[in-house]
C-alpha cells in the first residue's frame, strides 16, 4: 500500500535551516512526490515535485532559499534563511491508482 | 492558472449540494483536475480525479458511490456533486490541477482557495 509518513511538527529559529521529511511506504522509494505548502487560514500552494534521483523542479514564484533532495525512501524539504511567513503546515503528495498526501507537518519559526 | 471554487454552504445529514470551480489560465481540456478536501483541523485528503476529456473517474473509498465528478469543458468548469452527505464529509473542499497534460495521476501544480461544506441538522 502506497502511503507517506510525515513528523507532526518541527521547529527552528528565524534565519536558521530546517529539513522537512516524507517517507515512502516499502516497496515505493522509486516514486516522485510534490511538496505543497499552507500557510494559516489559505489553500495549498505548490512549492516543488522531488524525484527519486533529487532532481526537483519548483513552482513559479518559488525562491531559491527552498529546495528538494532525496535519498532512498525519503524526499526531503530544506527552507534555508527561515522567514516569518515560512510558518505553516507542509504536505508531501504522491500518486498510484489515486493520490495520496502525508498527514502534514506543522513548521514552527521561533 | 487561477482556480476558484464556489458552491459550499449548510447542508442537513442525507444532503446534496453541488461545488463549482472555475478554471482560468491554461487549456483546461488538456488537463485532469481533481477534488481535495481538508476537515476542520486535519489534512488533506484526495476525493476524486477526472481526466481531461471527462470520460473516466477515480473516487476515494470514502465517497465512491455517494460524489460524482464531471467537467464542462466548454465552460472550463470542474464539478463535485455530493450526496447522501455524512458528518464527516464536512470540510473545505478544494479544486486542484494536475501538472503533466494528458494525464490522469501525477502532482498537483494550482489550486483554488477553496469552499466550506458544513452538514449539520
Amino acid at each position: 500500500q502506497l502511503v507517506l509518513t510525515q513528523s507532526p511538527s518541527a521547529s527552528a529559529s528565524l534565519g536558521a535551516s530546517v529539513k522537512l521529511t516524507c517517507t515512502l511506504s516499502s516497496g515505493h522509494n522509486t516514486y516522485a512526490i510534490a511538496w505543497h505548502q499552507q500557510q494559516p487560514e489559505r489553500g495549498p500552494r505548490f512549492l516543488m515535485k522531488v524525484n527519486s534521483d533529487g532532481s526537483h523542479s519548483k513552482g513559479d514564484g518559488i525562491p531559491e532559499r527552498i529546495s528538494g533532495s532525496s535519498s532512498g525512501a525519503e524526499r526531503y524539504l530544506t527552507i534555508s534563511s527561515l522567514q516569518s511567513e515560512d510558518e505553516a503546515d507542509y504536505y508531501c503528495q504522491t500518486w498510484g491508482t489515486g493520490m495520496v498526501f502525508g498527514g502534514g507537518t506543522k513548521l514552527t519559526v521561533l | 492558472a487561477h482556480l476558484v471554487e464556489s458552491g459550499g454552504g449548510l447542508v442537513q445529514p442525507g444532503g446534496s449540494l453541488r461545488l463549482s470551480c472555475a478554471a482560468s489560465g491554461f487549456t483546461f481540456s488538456s488537463y485532469a483536475m481533481s477534488w481535495v478536501r481538508q476537515a476542520p483541523g486535519k489534512g488533506l485528503e484526495w476525493v476524486s480525479t477526472i481526466i481531461g476529456s471527462g470520460s473516466s473517474a477515480y473516487y476515494a473509498d470514502s465517497v465512491k458511490g455517494r460524489f460524482t465528478i464531471s467537467r464542462d469543458n466548454s465552460m472550463n468548469t470542474l464539478y463535485l456533486q455530493l450526496n447522501s452527505l455524512r458528518a464527516e464529509d464536512a470540510a473545505v473542499y478544494y479544486c486542484a490541477k494536475v501538472s503533466v497534460r494528458g494525464v490522469l495521476m501525477a502532482n498537483f501544480d494550482c489550486w483554488g482557495q477553496g469552499t466550506l461544506v458544513t452538514v449539520s441538522s
